[in-house]
This record gives C-alpha cells, structure tokens and sequence, in this order.
C-alpha cells in the first residue's frame, strides 16, 4: 500500500523565518510530488510540483527531492501569517491519481 | 480561465436519503477525479475520469457510490442511502492530457448526514 507520511505538526515559526515541511513516501516508483496548501475549511491549491532530484524554487517557496531517500521537502522563506495553513504532501506513482499525507500545519506568528 | 466548480457547496440530508453532487472542470481539461476528505485527514481518492471514461476506482469506495460525466465535460457523484460515515468534504480536481498530471481542486461539496 502507497503512503506518504508527513509530521502533523503544528510547526510554529516567527514571521520572516524558512519554514521546512518534510514528507516521505513508500512507493519507490513514484514519479512525480506535488505541494498543496489548505486554508481551514477550504480545498487544496497547488503550491508547486516537482519530478527530478534536485531543488526547485519558485518566489518564497523551494521543493526538494531526494528519490533515494524517498523524500520530498518543501522550504518558505521569509515566512508570513498568511502562509498559516495546513500543506499536504502528495505523490503520484504513475497511475494519475494522487496520494496524499495528512498534513502538517504551519503556524506563523507576527 | 475558470477554475473547477462544485455545486451544492453545502448539503445536509437524513441518512438513508440519496445525495447528487456536480462537478464542473477546468474547460480544456479531460481528467476528472473525485477525492474525499475528512477532518484531520489528506484527501482520499475515490474515482477518476478520462474524457467518458471511468479508468480507475478506489477500493474503498462501497457500491453505494457511483459517478458518471457521460459526455466527457462535468461529472456528477452520486450516493445512495447515506450514512453518517459518509460525512465528509468532497473534491473535484481537473487535470489537462500531458505528462505534468498536475490537479487543479474545486471549491468541494461538505456533506453533514444526520
């Protein structure tokens, strides 16, 4: 059975801080890692995406992947209270669909 | 560019009444997933839609569950004879035919069964 753990927090960090998200995954031929961002109460939105080993930056927001560790990351820079939020983890093992963690949930405080 | 659209938003039903939700999806896009979710958990994957075709269901999902996009656009989710177990938040996500596979999620539809 695929799994994707993530720790389920709450992760607290000071306004301006590099927050760091973490997620392992089961399934070794898992292809491709997506980060989502869930407002309480709200659906998913996509934060970024990424398929090779590597970094991957966008604005704030890094992901890293490590496929030999099974393990992806997500960083944000200079954090803001408005990057409060549950972020979930999913992976998609060529099948299309995706799974998913739990969530950890990001507390930044002013 | 609209996004992905769920209709109702909300429902509250008596269990063992039957429940219809609809989802809308991104235009250009011919992938079409049903997720559920509930508090405290990541969503789960119930179904997916290629253009007409349903390609792949979760085993967790009961034969009281049956979806459909007949003509290959929006797609409805139905639920027979409700249950209090079925309480949850469920999601419609789009993606367009590409190696990205990217979702894009709707707004949900939150289910209460009394």
């Amino acid at each position: 059975q695929k799994e994707v753990e993530q720790n389920s927090g709450p992760l607290s960090v000071p306004e301006g801080a590099i927050a760091s998200l973490n997620c392992t995954y089961s399934d070794r031929g898992s292809q491709s890692f997506f980060w989502y961002r869930q407002y309480s109460g709200k659906s998913p939105e996509l934060i970024m995406f990424i398929y090779s080993n590597g970094d991957k930056e966008d604005g704030r927001f890094t992901a890293q992947l490590n496929k030999a560790s099974q393990y992806v990351s997500l960083l944000i820079r200079d954090s803001q209270p408005s990057d409060s939020a549950t972020y979930l983890c999913a992976v998609n093992s060529g099948y299309s669909t995706l799974t998913f963690g739990k969530g950890t949930m990001l507390l930044v405080s002013p | 560019d609209t996004g992905v659209s769920q209709n109702p938003r909300h429902k509250i039903t008596k269990r063992g009444q039957n429940v219809t939700f609809r989802c809308d999806p991104i235009s250009e896009h011919n992938r079409l997933y049903w997720y559920r979710q509930t508090l405290g958990q990541g969503p789960e994957f119930l179904t997916y839609f290629q253009n007409e075709a349903q390609l792949e269901k979760s085993r967790l999902l009961s034969d009281r569950f049956s979806a459909e996009r007949p003509k290959g656009s929006f797609s409805t989710l139905e639920i027979q004879r409700t249950e209090q177990g079925d309480s949850a938040m469920y999601l419609c996500a789009s993606s367009g035919e590409g190696s990205t596979d990217t979702q894009y999620f709707g707004p949900g539809t939150r289910l209460t069964v009394l």
